[in-house]
């Protein structure tokens, strides 16, 4: 089994200050983590992902997050918001049956000037 | 890689109908998958559609209301019947491809039933 919990429903940042997306996990297996962003309208965007190499994940347009299995979190940040930032934000389990992926509820990312 | 385009891209349908959703794929994928978004929500896994048999349903989710087809390795159909407005949702396609067996998403099907 296996699930995923997003920590925050909502993020509000100011341009140029750092975001930090929680996402804690749990499952039977060696998971698979990744984080998936999805701009209004917009189809789903992979930003990165954990498959068991090195813990810190780097991802596009400056991302990033870690694997910590002692805490079962997964977060992602971002040194420095953007205003093309602003979007929804899903954390993402998956076991050895890939693509039977379970999704988190979501971050709404805002980004203010 | 993997490119995946859905037909239609969004329908507005009346209640007690039913609407296919066509899912195509543009390299051959041994696993396809349907998700529904409702509105506001996350990602909902519906099936795995599997080629040459019937389709593996998620909990809450059944063949009489979702009947999914999987001709060939491009190609699956997702039916959504006897339609209510709780059926408006986004649906959408994914497939493991490549080497490293990555998840794809395509663009969605956006539904409203009216």
């Amino acid at each position: 089994a296996q699930s995923v919990t997003q920590l925050d429903s909502h993020v509000s940042v100011s341009e140029g200050t750092p975001v930090l997306l929680r996402c804690n996990y749990s499952s039977s297996y060696s998971p698979s983590l990744f984080w998936y962003v999805q701009h209004p309208n917009k189809g789903l965007q992979l930003l990165l992902k954990y498959t068991s190499a090195a813990t810190l994940v780097k991802g596009i347009n400056g991302f990033e997050a870690e694997f910590k299995k002692s805490e079962t979190s997964f977060h992602l940040t971002k040194p420095s918001a953007h205003m093309s930032d602003a979007a929804e934000y899903f954390c993402v389990v998956s076991g050895p049956n890939a693509g039977k992926s379970t999704f988190g509820d979501g971050t709404t990312l805002t980004v203010k000037p | 890689s993997a490119v995946i385009s859905q037909k239609p891209s969004r329908d507005i349908c009346q209640r007690g109908t039913s609407l296919t959703i066509q899912c195509q794929v543009d390299s051959q994928v041994t696993m396809m998958f349907w998700y529904r978004q409702q509105p506001g929500q996350s990602l909902t896994l519906i099936a795995t559609a599997n080629q040459g048999s019937e389709a593996t349903y998620e909990s809450g989710f059944v063949i009489d209301k979702f009947p999914i087809s999987r001709p060939n390795l491009t190609f699956s159909t997702l039916t959504v019947s006897n339609m209510s407005p709780e059926d408006s949702s986004i649906y959408l396609c994914s497939v493991l491809a490549g080497a490293l067996s990555e998840q794809y998403f395509g663009p969605g099907t956006r539904l409203t039933v009216t």
